[in-house]
């Protein structure tokens, strides 16, 4: 069954660093690929979403991420993050047409 | 615009008590969806339908009930509420039929607790 494992629970960033968040996946073919951000409170938002080409897909807020399929990966990164980008952020892949399946989720706390 | 609206935003019951989360979209999607939400566990599906009158079974349907008797509107009924069923429920939509041919749209989210 297809699926996404992020390893780390909680990341500690400061403001204006970089962020690199993980998501490895299984499956046997090429996956199709999402990350989403959920601020507090809320409801999930899509930052971005890999299909096929390009490895390097771009999203909203300034974040970016890179599938490699020799590591299994499809880590979510940003060059300078700010305040508001504390949240929980969730990778995903379909197990089928219509069962997204969700890894745990990293959440990220930014230090002023 | 409105988007996914859920209601209530909370919910306390007591065990074996039955109650109805409720999900409207307004923007004429075909796909939506119900997660369950726990720490350390991601979002899990429990139901799902691909359009009016047509529904399915997720990951973890055990104790949940739906219909979709319109396309803007997907119920999520708990038939005798227990302690396992508190968590954080989030309605979701996608214009076309899959969970996977794009984005989900969420809702702000329910959150229950069952005593």
């Amino acid at each position: 069954a297809q699926s996404v494992t992020q390893p780390d629970i909680h990341i500690t960033v400061s403001e204006g660093a970089s962020l690199e968040l993980r998501c490895n996946y299984s499956y046997g073919a090429t996956p199709y690929l999402f990350w989403y951000v959920q601020s507090p409170g809320q409801g999930l938002q899509l930052l971005l979403k890999y299909f096929s080409g390009d490895t390097l897909v771009q999203g909203i807020k300034g974040f970016e991420a890179e599938f490699k399929r020799s590591q299994s990966s499809f880590n979510l990164r940003k060059p300078s993050v700010h305040w508001s980008d504390a949240a929980e952020y969730f990778c995903a892949v379909p197990h089928n047409n219509n069962d997204m399946r969700f890894g745990a989720g990293t959440r990220l706390t930014v230090k002023p | 615009n409105a988007g996914v609206t859920q209601t209530p935003k909370f919910q306390v019951l007591k065990t074996g008590q039955s109650m109805t989360l409720q999900c409207a979209q307004d923007m004429n999607h075909e796909y939506m969806s119900w997660y369950r939400q726990d720490p350390g566990m991601g979002l899990r599906l429990i139901h799902y339908s691909v359009g009016a009158g047509i529904t399915d079974q997720g990951e973890v349907p055990n104790g949940y009930n739906v219909s979709r008797s319109t396309t803007e509107d997907f119920p999520l009924r708990l038939l005798s509420a227990a302690p396992s069923q508190t968590s954080v429920y989030f309605c979701a939509s996608s214009y076309r039929a899959g969970a996977n041919t794009g984005e989900l749209f969420f809702g702000e989210g329910s959150r229950l607790t069952v005593l």
